[in-house]
């Protein structure tokens, strides 16, 4: 059984630029979502995606968005990068949502210079 | 709001040794608690829970008993081997207002283990 994928593994964009990270869930998993992990603030919700609606959000400010497709595959999106956006971003899919067993990716690591 | 407080590392200890590594936390309602794993270069993966009171998750040789009366769910392995040096994460989901969950994480307690 194929684990959660997410793409790219690894990128550098520059300040003002935008990004976009793909998460595809294991298979008949339903629920994404996704987290920022860094060494100061440890892993952060961002949010949560359930048949193709935002179920729950974070504490981030609005650039930070994301969707999900009828196939349950998740993009999330930062606009307007910013120095302190550099972080892993994980994300992980569950059958019923983030009360039951996540299933993390590798993530994508982001470095913005 | 929630909050998850683990005890700083990094832990070093050596191979057959005891392992305890805390976590308090402060949420309203009845929370789930969750020990996640990561490894190097790798995702999270849940190690164990427990979803009330007294309820006590176990796996690979890792212990934690959920305590409302103290709103701890400290980690414990008797005899640590070197394949388990990782970051441990601990966790709570909880109900908002919305009637949907919410995940909180801690930190994370860096465990390394010396032959």
């Amino acid at each position: 059984k194929a684990g959660v994928t997410q793409t790219p593994r690894y990128l550098i964009k520059t300040r003002g630029q935008q990004v976009t990270l793909s998460c595809s869930p294991i298979s008949g998993h339903r629920s994404v979502s996704w987290y920022q992990q860094t060494p100061g603030q440890g892993l952060q919700f961002l949010f949560e995606y359930f048949s193709e609606t935002q179920r729950n959000k974070g504490n981030f400010p609005g650039r930070f968005s994301g969707r999900q497709f009828s196939n349950s595959r998740s993009e999330m999106n930062v606009s307007t990068l910013e120095l302190g956006d550099s972080a892993l971003y994980l994300c992980a899919s569950s059958v019923t949502g983030i009360s039951g067993e996540l299933f993390f990716g590798e993530g994508s690591r982001l470095t913005v210079l | 709001g929630n909050s998850v407080t683990q005890m700083e590392g990094p832990v070093t200890l050596s191979e057959e040794a005891f392992l305890t590594i805390n976590c308090t936390y402060t949420a309203t309602g009845y929370p789930s608690l969750f020990w996640y794993v990561q490894y190097p270069g790798e995702g999270l993966q849940l190690l164990l829970k427990a979803t009330k009171a007294d309820d006590k998750g176990s796996n690979k040789g890792f212990e934690a008993t959920y305590r409302k009366e103290t709103t701890s769910f400290h980690l414990e392995k008797g005899s640590v081997q070197v394949s388990d040096s990782a970051v441990y994460f601990c966790a709570l989901t909880a109900e908002n207002s919305g009637g949907y969950q919410k995940v909180t994480f801690g930190t994370g307690t860096k465990l390394q283990v010396i032959p």
